[in-house]
């Protein structure tokens, strides 16, 4: 079965640093995707990065970076230069390619201070 | 392009009264759909998903169910709700099997008050 684990319930950092948010997973799945979601205090979910299990480098979107050990079954999102505008709840996500289920972690809350 | 409508935005209910939650998507065809359920401050718990029409698969068993009646309508019902069904619901969608790459998209969420 897969699973999503985020153990950081909630992480402090000071504006303009760099912030490591933490995912680990488990499937039986060779083919997967995963996924890092931000969610506001608005409830919207908006989509940060995305991590293919075969992919070989590791992802980036602008300040975000995924780092992908698929040894260890772990894609830490990877926040640089933090802006207060960060601040948020985030969710790690995988799909298997096989049943196409998506489950998410129970997330992380990010605040950022000045 | 691709648009995700879930509908109310709000919505307070008895405990007893039935439920009924609509997602439509337009712009593309044979999605995937997801139904969600947020407890407050919580992780996003997986109810149900869908790859075709009349097939879904339930995660957790309850007192919900969905259905695909259409390829891009999804319905999340109850026939009497309970206290702990209060929540904020969320629909979603995405590409199907094969395209690994693609983001599910989310839409504006569903929060239900049982009363």
């Amino acid at each position: 079965a897969q699973k999503i684990t985020q153990t950081q319930p909630g992480m402090f950092v000071q504006e303009k640093e760099a912030v490591t948010l933490d995912c680990t997973y488990d499937t039986s799945d060779p083919s997967y995707g995963l996924f890092w979601y931000k969610q506001p205090s608005s409830g919207e979910m908006i989509f940060l990065i995305y991590q293919g299990s075969y992919d070989q480098q590791n992802a980036t979107e602008g300040r975000y970076s995924l780092n992908f050990q698929k040894a260890r079954k772990s894609a830490n999102l990877v926040i640089s230069a933090s802006q207060l505008g960060d601040s948020a709840m985030y969710f790690c996500a995988m799909r298997d390619i096989r049943f196409q289920k998506l489950v998410f972690g129970t997330g992380t809350r990010l605040l950022v201070s000045p | 392009s691709q648009t995700i409508h879930q509908w109310p935005a709000t919505l307070v209910q008895p405990v007893g009264s039935p439920l009924s939650l609509e997602c439509t998507v337009e712009g593309t065809s044979n999605p995937n759909l997801y139904w969600y359920r947020q407890a407050a401050g919580r992780g996003l718990q997986l109810l149900f998903y869908s790859v075709g029409i009349g097939q879904i698969s339930s995660e957790v068993p309850q007192n919900l169910s969905a259905s695909r009646p259409q390829d891009r309508q999804f319905i999340l019902s109850s026939k009497k709700l309970l206290l702990s069904d209060s929540g904020f619901y969320l629909c979603a969608w995405s590409e199907t099997r094969g395209q690994m790459n693609t983001e599910a998209f989310f839409g504006q969420g569903t929060r239900l008050t049982v009363v």
